[in-house]
Order: C-alpha cells, then structure tokens, then sequence
C-alpha cells in the first residue's frame, strides 16, 4: 500500500494567494517528485528532487527535500486558476519504482 | 519528444470479457512502468521493464493481468475475464534507466469501465 501522507485531501484559496502543501513518509526516500494532474490526464512532473536538504524552484513553484529525507514540501507562489488540480508526492528509492501520496485537491477561487 | 502514448484513452467492456492497452514510451527510455489509479488515490506500481525484461511485478497484479514488451519499446497490458474492480485508469510511464534517478513521464492513461 501507499507510504506517502499528504493532508489536507482539498485546499482552497483565493487567486493571489500563496499555499504550501506538506508530504511525509515513515521511510527514507532518495528522490522526492511533485506532479500535478488535471482530470483526465496522466500526471505531469513539477518538480524532481535528488539530495537531501535541495530547494528548488520552478517559475511560481518552490519545493524541498526534507534534511531527514522522509518529507518534502511544495509551495506555490501567487496563485491563479490554472493551478488547479490534483497535486501528488512521490518518493523513490535508488533504482526503485515510485510511491505516491493519495494527492491534496487545490481549488482556486477568482 | 512526442511523450508517453497510450492507446486507446477510454474502454468499456463487459464483464467477463479480455482487455488489452498499449503504451508507447518516449523513445529513448529504456525503462517503462504500468501504475493504476482509482479516483481519490494516488498511482499504484504494477509492474516495469528495463528494456524486454519485466523486472518487478506488484502483488496488486493478479494472475489476470499480463504485461509484454516483446521488443523493449513499447508495452502492453492485458487483463483477462475481466472484473468490475479492474475498472480504474491505467497509466504507463517511462524514464532512463541510467545514471541515477531519472524522473518518470506519464502518459496520459487509458481508462477502463467494467460493466
């Protein structure tokens, strides 16, 4: 089964505004991944990140590996409507499939 | 880059009945992997290949379900006698296999209803 936390399961904010959303494990992960999904549609990649500690940034999206390696965080700057949909975590161990959170549903009101 | 490709996008089956997606991963991937996702949950690994080689299986996948990648490039899925919980999205996704943790590309999906 999953390993990956992500709470809340919905957020809301008003365009404009900044969120942050956390993910945690019990378990050591190498890489940490951020992907976003629009309904119907394959998740696509945000953010990859390979070293403990990395921050890094993606036009209005910012994310961290966790020093510890079992969590990360993603934050998005500036909201605005497109930024809608499903956000998952995913961690992965050296040469190893990927594991996924249950995802955190992000609506934005105009 | 033309991304992953999954044929066809949406398929409806009775039940009982054999089902069979394809994949077709960027083209110089060498790895490729099958995830399922149901609503309100993340992707859950299947399988993957490195190239032909089918090198690790979930116990989520039944004996029903058999995945191929007879050449190394592109990949099948096939479920047989098929049941109302197989009614979920399949996703194939790819990466290198080299140099360390690639990240993976998914395609798309291919999602099944089973009635």
């Amino acid at each position: 089964g999953q390993q990956l936390n992500q709470s809340p399961q919905s957020m809301f904010i008003q365009e404009g505004e900044d969120v942050s959303m956390n993910c945690t494990s019990s378990s050591i992960f190498n890489t940490w991944l951020w992907y976003k999904q629009d309904p119907g549609e394959g998740p696509v990649l945000l953010i990859a990140l390979y070293k403990a500690g990395e921050l890094t940034s993606n036009g209005r999206l910012t994310a961290q590996f966790g020093i510890t390696r079992k969590d990360s965080f993603l934050n998005i700057s500036a909201s605005i409507p497109s930024d809608v949909g499903i956000y998952f975590c995913a961690g992965q161990r050296a040469n190893s499939k990927l594991t996924f959170g249950k995802g955190i549903t992000l609506s934005v009101r105009p | 880059d033309t991304g992953v490709s999954q044929n066809p996008r949406h398929k409806i089956t009775k039940r009982g009945q054999n089902v069979t997606f394809r994949c077709d991963p960027i083209s110089e991937h060498n790895r490729l992997y099958w995830y399922r996702q149901t609503l309100g949950q993340g992707p859950e690994f299947l399988t993957y290949f490195q190239n032909e080689a089918q090198l690790e299986k979930s116990r989520l996948l039944s004996d029903r379900f058999s995945a191929e990648r007879p050449k190394g490039s592109f990949s099948t899925l096939e479920i047989q006698r098929t049941e109302q919980g197989d009614s979920a999205m399949y996703l194939c996704a790819s990466r290198r296999g080299q140099g360390g943790n690639s990240p993976l590309h998914f395609g798309n999906g291919t999602r099944l209803t089973v009635t």
